[in-house]
């Protein structure tokens, strides 16, 4: 069961432009998101996170926004730089802390 | 602070062999948690451990998959015997004991079955 979907496998953006990455999700008792980027040979890092309570939170060049109406929410990263190339992660979770994982949106920054 | 350690970074073994993967989760966490991520695919959740007992394992394929965590720290995950579809990166986490439980990764296995 997929309650955490990336529709997009990739994405390529030029340096000093924003990138916008895309999360969904089914289950509306979900109430914890979180980004992870992940580098090669490397294990996912956090990013970011926001509670169901917000809309928005942001941390220096990264700002997530949740539409929980929607069920859905962004990663935007202002400016972009060639060291974001990675493959960022969205995550999700209720109360119990069972993390689910979309499949991941490989970001590439053009210099 | 260290971060989570695993142990080895890469195996390869051949089907129906057993193989066994180690994680030292970060000083003071009390949770851990074992992921599988097949290539093209998120993390998927194994198992978690709320210091040395068992939180869920729904997903872990008991017939073959077996996972320990002594004295609370350290833990272990083995298979036993491997098929093909077990090839994938397996990924330790941790999280602290207060507060949301952001999880902190180690850098995983990447285990490949022949």
């Amino acid at each position: 069961d997929q309650q955490v979907k990336q529709n997009s496998p990739s994405l390529s953006v030029q340096e000093g432009r924003i990138s916008i990455l895309n999360c969904d999700y089914t289950n509306s008792m979900f109430d914890y998101f979180l980004w992870y980027k992940k580098y090669p040979a490397e294990g996912p890092t956090f990013l970011i996170s926001i509670s169901s309570i917000k809309d928005k939170n942001e941390d220096g060049r990264f700002t997530v926004f949740l539409n929980k109406s929607a069920k859905h929410l962004s990663l935007h990263i202002v400016p972009s730089q060639p060291g974001d190339s990675a493959v960022y992660f969205c995550a999700a979770s209720e109360a119990n802390n069972d993390m689910r994982f979309g499949a991941g949106t490989r970001l590439t920054v053009k210099p | 602070e260290a971060g989570v350690a695993q142990s080895p970074r890469y195996k390869i073994i051949e089907k129906r062999q057993s193989v066994a993967f180690w994680c030292n989760p970060i000083s003071g966490h009390a949770t851990l948690y074992w992921y599988q991520q097949i290539l093209g695919q998120g993390p998927k959740l194994l198992i978690q451990f709320q210091n040395n007992g068992v939180v869920d394992d729904s997903q872990l394929p008991k017939d073959r998959f077996s996972a320990e965590r002594l004295k609370g720290v350290d833990s272990t995950l083995k298979i036993q015997p491997a098929k093909l579809e077990d090839s994938a990166v397996y990924l330790c986490a941790s999280s602290p004991n207060t507060g949301r439980k952001t999880q902190y990764f180690g850098p995983g296995t990447r285990l490949l079955v022949l």
